[in-house]
Parts: structure tokens; C-alpha cells; sequence
């Protein structure tokens, strides 16, 4: 299966929101509310910011939501702050057991 | 305190094999799916597959079908990754990741990375 598309950058000033997009088709993201975002600071493991589309784990900060439309997820950052500079994953159950990621975002805090 | 604890850096020639492990502690290891992802120079990351840490169960991507191999110890909670006839490529941050909440296909806690060089 293919990567799921995301932009390779994204940047907002502190205090405004950002939107990152994660693209598939419709045997992943338009036909499953599997999808998750992750958090990654070089250096670091990962960490699970949104599952199942829009749901938040315990823990992470009400600033960060996720959306779905079609074959296209989204998270939205808002309230940006300094340490949400980091890269952006999105994954999506792809079916047959699979799953897929996506390129990934770079998000700079200007 | 859910912890996943790997092993360390390798160092490996081509053609070589490395076997990565996943200590689990803080929960009922059987109840989770083990996923292993990498994330190889520069951005993006891999999915390679899964096992059911109770039955043994696996699924591998189609990318690393017959090469890589996935197994567990529940007696000692540790799952492994085994990578055969290593190619330069393969050189990558090797993560195990915790599939929680059950059947979302979301990794809710990951192992801290294990750095994977393929060199001559």
C-alpha cells in the first residue's frame, strides 16, 4: 500500500492554530476511523496524540483535534506554542490487517 | 507504569542478521499487539508488521514478508525482531510499539528506538 500524503512543512506563530492534512484513498482513510497522530521529537519515541480520528489519550493538551472528510484526516493545532515543534505522523488502518503511515510534517513555531 | 525497554545500538555487514527486543512491563503483556515501525535516514515512517503477543500470530507488510521475522517470550514479556541478510538500506531507528486502546490500530506506547547501522 502507498504512504498516506501529507505536506512536508507547516508553520504558525505562537498563540495561532495550524492544520496539517494526511491524504489517502478509500481503502484506508475514507474507509476506516482508524486514524492516529503522532508527535515525534528527533532523538525520542513517538507519541500518540490522536486515535480513532479525533479521540485525545489522557494527557494531551484539548489545543490538538483531528478530523476526518472523505480520504483526507486532519489534525489541528491550535494555540501553538514553542514546544510544538516537532514532526507530524498520521497512520491509517489500511485493511487485511495493514497499516499504513504517512510522510510526515515538519511543524515550525516561528 | 506501562514501559517498553529495547535493546541497544547494533552494528551490522551486509548480508548480516540483528535481533531487536522489546522488554514490556506494567500491564498484562498478552492483552496488546506488539507493532514494529521503523524510521530509516530523514523523515517518514515504516510500518513492518505485528504479532499477538498470546496466540504468536503475526502480520507482516508485504515490504517485509520473508525477511523479517517477529516472535515473543511471554514467560520473560519481551517480544523480538529479527531482520535477515541486511542490506545498507536497512540502516534505521527500529521502534516496538504497544497497540492501545485495543483494535484501534494506535500505538498508545512505543519502546525508546533501537539505532540499527548496516556498514562494512
Amino acid at each position: 500500500q502507498s504512504a498516506l500524503t501529507q505536506p512536508p512543512s507547516a508553520s504558525g506563530s505562537p498563540g495561532q492554530s495550524v492544520t496539517i492534512s494526511c491524504t489517502g484513498s478509500s481503502s484506508d482513510v475514507g474507509a476506516y476511523n482508524s486514524v492516529s497522530w503522532y508527535q515525534h521529537h528527533p532523538g525520542k519515541a513517538p507519541k500518540l496524540m490522536i486515535s480513532e480520528v479525533s479521540k485525545r489519550p489522557p494527557g494531551v493538551p484539548d489545543r490538538f483535534s483531528g478530523s476526518k472528510s472523505g480520504n483526507t484526516a486532519s489534525l489541528t493545532v491550535s494555540g501553538l506554542q514553542a514546544e510544538d515543534e516537532a514532526d507530524y505522523y498520521c497512520s491509517s488502518y489500511a485493511g487485511l490487517n495493514n497499516l499504513v503511515f504517512g510522510g510526515g510534517t515538519k511543524l515550525t513555531v516561528l | 507504569q506501562v514501559q517498553l525497554v529495547q535493546s541497544g545500538a547494533e552494528v551490522k555487514k551486509p548480508g548480516a542478521s540483528v535481533k531487536v527486543s522489546c522488554k514490556a512491563s506494567g500491564y498484562n503483556f498478552k492483552d496488546y499487539y506488539i507493532h514494529w515501525v521503523r524510521q530509516a535516514s530523514g523523515p517518514g515512517l515504516e510500518w513492518m508488521g505485528w504479532i499477538n503477543p498470546k496466540s504468536g500470530a503475526t502480520n507482516y507488510a508485504q515490504k517485509f514478508k520473508g525477511w523479517v521475522t517477529m516472535t515473543r517470550d511471554t514467560s520473560i514479556t519481551t517480544a523480538y525482531m529479527e531482520v535477515t541478510n541486511l542490506r545498507s538500506d536497512d540502516t534505521a531507528v527500529y521502534y516496538c510499539a504497544r497497540e492501545g486502546p485495543i483494535y484501534t490500530s494506535a500505538f498508545d506506547h512505543w519502546g525508546q528506538g533501537a539505532l540499527v547501522t548496516v556498514s562494512s
